[in-house]
């Protein structure tokens, strides 16, 4: 119950496309769900997160869309570009910072091409 | 901008040997972990801890791990006795009182031979 599942595992996207990751989790507790961007040799460093409250939230060109009937979320990444090239993560969380474990999905690898 | 730095950025050890992985959380941030991503695979939780004391921990920290904040800045993961399954790279976050974002810093890769 506690897991968050995330695909695709890879993408691969020309550049001025959008990029599109999806993520489901199970546990009804959850209220926190945040993308994180990895690059190579990077810790994970937060992009955008958004609370059940919403249904959608922009920030730049980085928008999360959540369902919470489907218990399910989506990074869309609009006019993708090479330097977005890295691992994104989706994860979520139940609870304040008092409790605050993460629970990370396995993770998508986006390739944007020039 | 106020980052979580660890040290060293890799270390290498000898199945069976103690290690201790180190870590400066950011400075007015109270709630500390840390996290694991064994190679290609996802970032796990392992430890919370806030007010000096383990909050949550996850079955992966066992009896072969432990947390401890020796000063008032640093904050160390040791693992015992390593094994090689322990090789990942593991990651230390910092979160401020009442906050949702953890910063994470960039990780010690861990090579258990």
């Amino acid at each position: 119950q506690q897991q968050v599942k995330q695909s695709p595992q890879s993408l691969i996207v020309q550049k001025g496309g959008i990029s599109i990751i999806n993520c489901a989790y199970e546990n009804t507790a959850f209220d926190y769900f945040p993308w994180y961007q990895q690059f190579p040799g990077k810790g994970p460093a937060l992009l955008i997160a958004i609370r059940p409250d919403v249904s959608e939230k922009k920030e730049g060109r980085f928008t999360i869309s959540f369902n919470k009937s489907a218990k399910q979320f989506s990074l869309h990444i609009m006019d993708s570009q090479p330097g977005d090239s890295a691992t994104y993560f989706c994860a979520a969380s139940r609870g304040g910072a008092g409790s605050y474990q993460l629970t990370f999905g396995k993770g998508t690898k986006l390739s944007v091409i020039p | 901008e106020p980052e979580v730095t660890q040290t060293p950025s890799h270390q290498v050890t000898q199945m069976g040997q103690e290690v201790i992985l180190r870590c400066v959380p950011i400075s007015n941030h109270l709630y500390f972990y840390w996290y694991r991503q064994i190679l290609g695979q996802k970032v796990e939780f392992l430890v919370s801890f806030y007010n000096n004391e383990i909050s949550e921990k996850s079955e992966i920290f066992d009896d072969q791990f432990s947390v401890e904040r020796p000063d008032g800045s640093n904050f160390t993961l040791k693992i015992r006795s390593t094994k090689l399954e322990d090789s990942a790279m593991y990651f230390c976050a910092s979160c401020r009182e009442g906050g949702t974002e953890a910063f994470f810093g960039q990780g010690t890769r861990l090579t258990v031979v």
